[in-house]
């Protein structure tokens, strides 16, 4: 298995709801990411874990809260979303034991805040 | 990490070589300069990376000026499956740096 797989592909949220983004993979890479991406911009760094540890966060607002909850699993928990928020969510994962290694991204999940 | 500099657009006829250029001046020594492209609504993939040597896989080739100031990523026949935006990022090889983006080139495969 050499992918990563996000669910749901497409999530229309109201800005009171809660939700949770999910991404998963079996490469066994102990490094996992999320970035952000709107229209026509480049990918934008969110988190970082590493051993399933938060390693970086890019001083992103408190109403996205990630989780590892072991070496395959990663969430995006969502809640009080702005409509702003909307954008393209990629999940991404790499080795940490070897340097130099590229990372393997999702196709992404889609967000529409209304 | 180094900044990286690419031309907005490019077009390139299908079968013809695509040539993409990257300026990193400010490279340093134990800096990679890694490839991505991001085809439309898909998340981005690796194409290749190097350090100062020549590169080529099944995807490209990667062709690293000897003083390291630039690169130069090469489709050798491209197709209209490689429009895109390409990505070109200098990057410390170690295991906890991060990956940034800058604004890419986007290519323009035409018959």
């Amino acid at each position: 298995d050499t992918e990563v797989t996000q669910t749901p592909k497409h999530l229309v949220m109201g800005m009171t709801n809660k939700k949770s983004l999910k991404c998963e993979q079996h490469m066994g890479h102990r490094a996992m990411y999320w970035y952000k991406q709107k229209a026509k911009k480049p990918p934008e760094l969110m988190f970082v874990y590493s051993y399933e540890k938060l390693s970086i966060n890019e001083s992103v607002p408190s109403r996205f809260s990630p989780e590892c909850p072991n070496s395959s699993l990663l969430n995006l928990h969502l809640h009080a979303l702005q409509p702003e928020d909307s954008a393209l969510y990629l999940c991404a994962s790499s080795q940490l034991d070897r340097l130099n290694y590229g990372y393997t991204f999702g196709s992404g999940t889609r967000l529409t805040v209304v | 990490d180094a900044k990286t500099t690419q031309p907005p657009s490019m077009d390139c006829a299908e079968g013809r070589a695509a040539n993409l250029p990257c300026n990193h001046s400010t490279i340093s020594g134990n800096e990679y300069v890694y490839w991505y492209r991001q085809i439309h609504s898909q998340g981005p993939q690796y194409i290749i990376h190097g350090l100062k040597n020549n590169e080529t896989n099944e995807m490209a080739s990667l062709i690293i000026t000897e003083d390291r100031k630039s690169s130069t990523l090469i489709l050798p026949h491209a197709t209209l499956r490689d429009t895109a935006v390409y990505y070109c990022i200098v990057r410390w090889g170690g295991t906890a740096s991060k990956l940034t983006f800058g604004t890419g080139t986007r290519l323009q495969v035409t018959l």
